[in-house]
């Protein structure tokens, strides 16, 4: 069955840089109808997407983080990693994959159980 | 920048009818997904463009999609329907994935 594990540090500090890790299995990350996804979401509050990339290696990111999101993937591990420079204690939050299924019209039908990042000092 | 509108909360008595509404301009024209979040768990999709169920998903859920306006109808509402309902829909703009602000269910 399809799954999805986020992996990385639980605490970081402000202006450091955020690394997570999504390890996917049930499926290829050379798929070329899916694709994975990363979103996050503070306490609280509502999911914002973050960044996606698909099997060809094409990226899109958010607009307001572009210039702070890189996004990459080991297809020969089935692993996708974002990185996210500068953290804000703001930034603290959930944050998720979820394998986006494009083909069938941008959704995202499989996430992973989330980890939570606190960002502070 | 597009943006989807739904509701704060809705409540619904035991065994009666949820409809949780989302909003955009043209929504019609789009495919509207919608997600199921209960407290401490990760999001699960429960309607995929407009009005399909994925597998596991109860016939009590369907959605439409016309308009301005896509709905999220919960039928005979249980229990165990309590939770944050987001939609969502592709944005060709940022060729991203755009939430709305979520709706928080509570079943009388």
């Amino acid at each position: 069955q399809v799954t999805l594990r986020e992996s990385g540090p639980v605490l970081v500090k402000p202006t450091e840089t955020l690394t997570l890790t999504c390890t996917v299995s049930g499926f290829s990350l050379s798929n070329a109808k899916m694709g994975v996804s990363w979103i996050r979401q503070p306490p609280g509050k509502a999911l914002e997407w973050l960044a996606h990339i698909f099997s060809n290696d094409e990226k899109s990111y958010s607009t307001s983080l572009k210039s702070r999101l890189t996004i990459s993937k080991d297809t020969s591990k089935s692993q996708v990693v974002l990185t996210m420079t500068n953290m804000d204690p703001v930034e603290t939050a959930t944050y998720y994959c979820a394998r986006l299924n494009w083909f069938s019209g941008n959704y995202l039908d499989y996430w992973g159980q989330g980890t939570l990042v606190t960002v502070s000092s | 920048s597009y943006e989807l509108t739904q509701p704060l909360s809705v409540s619904v008595a035991l065994g009666q009818t949820a409809r949780i509404t989302c909003g955009g301009n043209n929504i019609g024209s789009e495919n509207v997904h919608w997600y199921q979040q209960k407290p401490g768990q990760a999001p699960v999709l429960v309607i995929y463009r407009n009005s399909n169920r994925p597998s596991g998903i109860p016939e009590r859920f369907s959605g439409s999609n016309s308009g301005n306006t896509a709905t999220l109808t919960i039928s005979r509402a249980q229990a165990g329907d309590e939770a944050d309902y987001y939609c969502q829909v592709w944005d060709s703009n940022t060729a991203g994935a755009l939430f709305g602000g979520g709706t928080k269910l509570t079943v009388l």
